[in-house]
C-alpha cells in the first residue's frame, strides 16, 4: 500500500536466532500495530504504538518485543524465534483508528 | 471482550450470483465495524466501513449495514464476478480504536465463472 512499506518480504531463520521486522511509513500517522496472520485464527495484534516512544500489548505479545525510536518506523523483534512465530506478519497505521488502518503487504517469517 | 463471528467457507458461487457473508459481533458501547478483502499474497484493503447505528456502508458493489438491534453486519453483492474471489474479514473497533481492531477468522470466497 502506498505509504507503508514492510522489510523484508520473505525470511527463513532458525529456531534461536534474533529476528527484526520492520514498519516504514511516510504518512505520519500516530498510530502503528503489528498483527499475525495464521489459519483458522485470522489476525491478531501483537502490539502497538500510539506515539513515538508509546507502546502498548497486544493479545498475543508474547516472545515479541517493538520499538518506536521516530514516527515513520515501527519495530517488532523475536528476540529468540520460534516454530510457533512462523507466520505472516502485517503492520498497520491510523490517524483516526474509528475510521479504519491502512494495511502493508506483509512480511512472511518461516522458522526452521 | 470484544469478538466478531463469520462463516469461514470456503464459500463457492456462480459468477453474477448474490452474495451474503453473515457477520455478527459481541462488544461493549458503540463499536465502529468494517469489511476487509485481501486478495492472494497481498495485503488487507478497507473495503467498506460504518460508525454508527443503521450506518450502510457501500463500495464496489458491496455493502453493509449495521445492525444494533442484531448485533451483525453482513456483507452484501448483488452479482458477484470472479474478481471478487478473495478472503473477506469482518471487524470491530471500539472505544475510539487507538487500541486495535478486532477481526473475525475471515471467509474465502470462490466465484466460479
Amino acid at each position: 500500500d502506498a505509504g507503508i512499506t514492510q522489510s523484508p518480504r520473505h525470511k527463513v531463520t532458525e529456531t534461536g536466532t534474533p529476528v527484526t521486522l520492520r514498519c516504514h511509513q511516510t504518512e505520519n500517522h500516530r498510530y502503528m500495530y503489528w498483527y499475525r496472520q495464521d489459519p483458522g485464527h485470522g489476525l491478531r495484534l501483537i502490539h502497538y504504538s500510539y506515539g513515538v516512544k508509546d507502546t502498548d500489548k497486544g493479545e498475543v505479545s508474547d516472545g515479541y518485543s517493538v520499538s518506536r525510536s521516530k514516527t515513520e518506523d515501527f519495530l517488532l523483534t523475536l528476540e529468540s524465534a520460534t516454530s510457533s512465530q512462523t507466520s505472516v506478519y502485517f503492520c498497520a497505521i491510523s490517524e483516526s483508528p474509528a475510521n479504519g488502518y491502512t494495511f502493508g503487504s506483509g512480511t512472511r517469517l518461516t522458522v526452521v | 471482550g470484544d469478538s466478531v463471528t463469520q462463516m469461514e467457507g470456503p464459500v463457492t458461487l456462480s459468477e453474477e450470483a448474490f452474495l451474503t457473508i453473515n457477520c455478527t459481533y459481541t462488544a461493549t458501547g458503540y463499536p465502529s465495524l468494517f469489511w476487509y478483502v485481501q486478495y492472494p499474497g497481498e495485503g488487507l484493503q478497507l473495503l467498506l466501513k460504518a460508525t454508527k447505528a443503521d450506518d450502510k456502508g457501500s463500495n464496489k458493489g458491496f455493502e453493509a449495514t449495521y445492525r444494533k438491534e442484531t448485533t451483525s453486519f453482513h456483507l452484501e453483492k448483488g452479482s458477484v464476478q470472479v474478481s471478487d474471489s478473495a478472503v473477506y474479514f469482518c471487524a470491530l473497533t471500539s472505544g475510539g480504536g487507538a487500541d486495535g481492531l478486532t477481526f473475525g477468522k475471515g471467509t474465502h470466497l470462490i466465484i466460479q465463472p
